[in-house]
């Protein structure tokens, strides 16, 4: 999603159906991407990640979708539960010359909210 | 609970104060992150630390100095900040520059 002023995205679901969150990045030599869960009072906690010669990867109740053609990230997250309630955020790092020295670089956010 | 642990929890300074920011992790990651993070926006890169030697400082004000005494250990120094220093600063650790980085819970910083 995009960033309106000071106001993060939202995305509200019922508990049970599945979300959609959407990144756009704006580096074409970005190599690696992570999507992060942030709890209120906690630090961000990784989700999943993707390298930009795939396009799609699974894990537990989260899938990855990386469209690097017009530069879009989507993480779904299946039979979303209230717990999943949090801001997502999704990070890029390029390859600058094969050497990234861990520069990551995080999209504004959403917040996803799950009604029980 | 996470694997990378900071100290303290909360710190309110003065702005012509001393104080140090701790950040310990024991998973063998030899990259350390420090990020500032402003309420409703994402974390900032700060600083980069590589096998304990400063690979990136992202521009910051010299009243902020990371030190890394170990590979284990990640500390920041703070000294005469200013009241828009207020923020949650986090330290994160990775197995390499290009692995998922790590966050602790941080330290949530208030200047008077």
């Amino acid at each position: 999603g995009e960033s309106v002023g000071l106001h993060l995205p939202t995305l509200s679901v019922q508990e049970g159906d599945n979300s959609i969150i959407n990144c756009a990045y704006s580096n074409s030599a970005s190599d690696y991407f992570i999507w992060y869960k942030q709890e209120s009072g906690k630090g961000p906690q990784f989700i999943i990640d993707i390298r930009s010669n795939m396009d799609k990867r699974q894990g537990q109740r989260v899938t990855v979708l990386l469209n690097k053609t017009v530069k879009h990230l989507s993480l779904q997250i299946a039979a979303t539960q209230p717990a999943d309630s949090a801001v997502y955020f999704c990070a890029e790092i390029p390859n600058a010359g094969g050497t990234s020295y861990g520069k990551l670089t995080f999209g504004q956010g959403t917040i996803l909210t799950v009604h029980p | 609970d996470t694997e990378v642990t900071q100290t303290p929890k909360h710190l309110v300074m003065g702005m012509t104060n001393k104080k140090s920011l701790k950040c310990e992790q024991h998973m063998g990651h030899r990259a350390m992150y420090w990020y500032k993070q402003k309420a409703k926006k994402p974390p900032e890169l700060m600083f980069v630390y590589s096998y304990e030697k400063l690979s990136i400082n992202e521009s910051v004000p010299s009243r902020f100095s990371p030190e890394c005494p170990n590979s284990s250990l990640l500390n920041l120094h703070l000294h005469a900040l200013q009241p828009e220093d207020s923020a949650l600063y986090l330290c994160a650790s990775s197995q390499g520059t290009l692995q998922p980085q790590h966050f602790g819970d941080g330290t949530r910083l208030s200047i008077l």
